[in-house]
């Protein structure tokens, strides 16, 4: 079974950083491109960030509201991808999620259960 | 920036027909995926690659794209199919999601 697991969410102050991990099994992570999404409560989806492969040189990207102040890693040998954020805002306040991008089809086919960073004061 | 446009809310009868469409400038040059949420669920991937369902996605759900707008098709529409329904595309190496459309099944 293909299971992501997130974990590392929780309560900081606003300027403050977090780790987020991502922990997959079921599939052969070193090929996997990992995405992270994020969904504020009530609201719609964002996505945050993405990193792939080794054979892709690790590229990462992201989205313009967290250039700068997040940055995604990953660990081949521990099938785990990684979520740093720092400098963190009241509006970075979200359910993070992290999906497996499909490379087939062309789309994100495995979600995680998200994993709850509330950035207040 | 680039958006893709969805309506918020979208009703429909149980056994009838819903539409949900999604519209983008730069839609017809990138796929489009559609994702499904429930209440208190992680999203789930029901259209990929404009009109392809995944294995275990019922044959009720459908896709299309005409132009710059792709739409979601549910045929005989059941109360399970209620939920929060996203599409997603590509700019460059940035994903894309639409504002959600929740779908109201009366």
């Amino acid at each position: 079974e293909v299971q992501l697991v997130e974990s590392g969410g929780g309560l900081v102050q606003p300027g403050g950083s977090l780790i987020l991990s991502c922990a997959v099994s079921g599939i052969t992570f070193r090929d996997s491109t990992i995405h992270w999404v994020r969904q504020a409560s009530g609201k719609g989806l964002e996505w945050v960030g993405r990193i792939r492969s080794n054979a892709y040189s690790f590229a990462t990207a992201y989205a313009a509201s967290v250039e700068g102040r997040f940055t995604i890693s990953r660990d081949d040998s521990k099938n785990t991808a990684y979520l740093h954020m720092n400098s963190l805002k009241t509006e970075d306040t979200a359910v993070y999620y992290c999906i497996r991008f499909g490379e087939l089809e062309d789309a994100f086919d495995i979600w995680g259960q998200g994993t709850m960073v509330t950035v207040s004061s | 920036s680039y958006e893709v446009t969805q309506p918020p809310s979208v009703s429909v009868s149980p056994g009838q027909t819903a539409s949900i469409t999604c519209s983008g400038d730069k839609l017809g040059n990138k796929y489009v995926a559609w994702y499904q949420q429930k209440p208190g669920q992680s999203p789930m991937l029901v259209i990929y690659k404009d009109d392809r369902r995944p294995s275990g996605i019922p044959e009720r759900f459908s896709g299309s794209i005409s132009g710059n707008t792709a739409t979601l098709t549910i045929s005989g529409t059941q109360g399970m199919d209620e939920a929060d329904y996203y599409c997603q595309s590509w700019d460059s190496s940035t994903a894309l999601f639409g504002g959600g459309t929740k779908l109201t099944v009366l």
